[in-house]
């Protein structure tokens, strides 16, 4: 099946810095997802994005399906951007809607 | 707009027992897919149902079994539990055949066999 590996596994930034998050994937895909998963365990969509760049406040993400891989930007991070970012996507296969999740980057923002 | 929702919020059960989650789909959305999050781990796909029926599956073994019933809404059901079903559990609603099919997740139910 297909593969997807996030990178870094962790990051620890202060309060007010940029960070880049990175999805790879082995194989052409219908759905990229990026989710922001809260302690609680709630998983939040950020983007929907198979294709192209999205903008959504301090956050932007880009995928470049042709080079199997996508980059979430998170800018002038706050504490409540803590949490485990995830990539899942859907395989480009006819019938297979499931979701394969990458294995995640934690991100800690200090004050 | 309600989202998805997921019934109970927690769980505890003894190995053997069995267990029955519940999620309502979000408005709007045909297709519901179950997920479990291990510790530490990305959510890994358990089935998904559509039309009342399961449409594809996950690499989980005969004691996940589900359904989904005509309002949409859907059950997992776990039989003879072990310790290492222990992991949040997840629910996510989607509708099927849409050219943008963003798949939303609800709270999740944490279950903790001992």
């Amino acid at each position: 099946g297909i593969q997807v590996e996030q990178s870094p596994p962790d990051l620890i930034l202060q309060e007010g810095a940029n960070s880049t998050l990175r999805c790879n994937f082995s194989d052409s895909v219908n759905n990229l997802q990026w989710f922001h998963q809260n302690p609680w365990g709630q998983l939040i969509n950020l983007f929907y994005i198979p294709s192209g760049t999205k903008q959504n406040g301090r956050l932007s993400a880009t995928t470049v399906a042709t080079e199997r891989y996508s980059l979430l930007y998170i800018s002038s991070s706050q504490t409540t951007d803590s949490g485990v970012y995830f990539c899942a996507v859907e395989p480009r296969n006819f019938g297979n809607e499931k979701l394969t999740f990458g294995t995640g980057t934690r991100l800690t923002i200090i004050p | 707009d309600a989202g998805v929702t997921q019934s109970p919020t927690h769980l505890i059960k003894t190995r053997g027992q069995q267990v029955t989650l519940r999620c309502s789909p979000k408005s709007g959305h045909d297709t519901v897919s179950w997920y479990q999050q291990a510790l530490g781990q990305g959510p890994q796909f358990i089935f998904q149902y559509y039309e009342e029926e399961e449409r594809q599956r996950g690499n989980f073994p005969d004691r996940f079994s589900g359904h989904q019933f005509p309002n949409y809404s859907s059950e997992l059901n776990v039989n003879a539990l072990l310790l290492g079903d222990s992991a949040l559990y997840l629910c996510a609603s989607s509708s099927l055949g849409r050219a943008q099919d963003e798949q939303y997740f609800g709270p999740g139910t944490r279950l903790t066999v001992t």
